[in-house]
């Protein structure tokens, strides 16, 4: 069957380090991925879109990997803040997205 | 200006009530969806119209009724609820259904409570 996992223990971090968060699937194969922040009691937002013909994407202090062989995922922070702190979903699809389950962020100053 | 706003934000409601929940969008979108995220904080696709058309519907029980009026709205209605709606339902929006152009905006979230 489909899957999208994230690692769903909260990732806690020092303030300054680097936060890599994971996504991996199985049974898909995306042409696109997508990163999207999620805030206690709002909606998601967009982050960033990464194709499966790029490597790497990057924005800021944000730093996307994207695997096909792996079907693996990476999402990193760098310089975390603790304003950084919040659910992390990865997604994938075609006419519809389908969500990972989130991995939630701590960063503590 | 919000750009995907929906309406209410909280709702309690009985068992067995009738209930909707609007939502708009001011950005131009061709593509709006339901979502609904449950206690594990799994989001879910529910419908997704294109064009005011019905393109998706996840298999949701027929008691859910989405209406699109025109592309700036999709409403929800959702007749004889039951515990099991109890959950935050979103609405989404997105140039078009084209993937590289489906880069969803997400309304707040309507937190449904079904006693």
């Amino acid at each position: 069957s489909q899957k999208i996992e994230q690692n769903s223990e909260a990732l806690n971090i020092q303030e300054g380090k680097t936060a890599t968060l994971t996504c991996n699937y199985t049974n898909y194969s995306p042409a696109y991925l997508q990163w999207y922040r999620q805030d206690p009691g709002r909606g998601p937002v967009f982050l960033l879109l990464i194709r499966e013909n790029e490597k790497e994407k990057r924005k800021e202090r944000l730093k996307v990997t994207f695997d096909t062989t792996l079907k693996q995922s990476l999402f990193h922070i760098t310089a975390s803040q603790p304003a950084d702190s919040a659910t992390y979903l990865c997604a994938l699809g075609f006419q519809k997205l389908v969500f990972g389950t989130g991995t939630r962020l701590l960063v503590s100053p | 200006d919000t750009a995907v706003s929906q309406t209410p934000k909280y709702l309690v409601t009985q068992m067995g009530n009738d209930k909707s929940i609007k939502c708009e969008q001011n950005l131009g979108h061709d593509t709006m969806y339901w979502y609904k995220q449950d206690s594990k904080k799994f989001l879910k696709i529910m419908f997704s119209y294109n064009n005011k058309e019905l393109i998706i519907n996840e298999t949701v029980p027929n008691r859910f009724s989405p209406k699109s009026p025109d592309k700036a709205h999709l409403n929800l209605h959702i007749n004889s609820l039951e515990l099991g709606d109890s959950a935050v339902y979103f609405c989404a929006s997105s140039p078009s259904l084209i993937v590289a152009k489906n880069i969803q905006y997400f309304g707040a979230g309507t937190r449904l409570s079904v006693l």
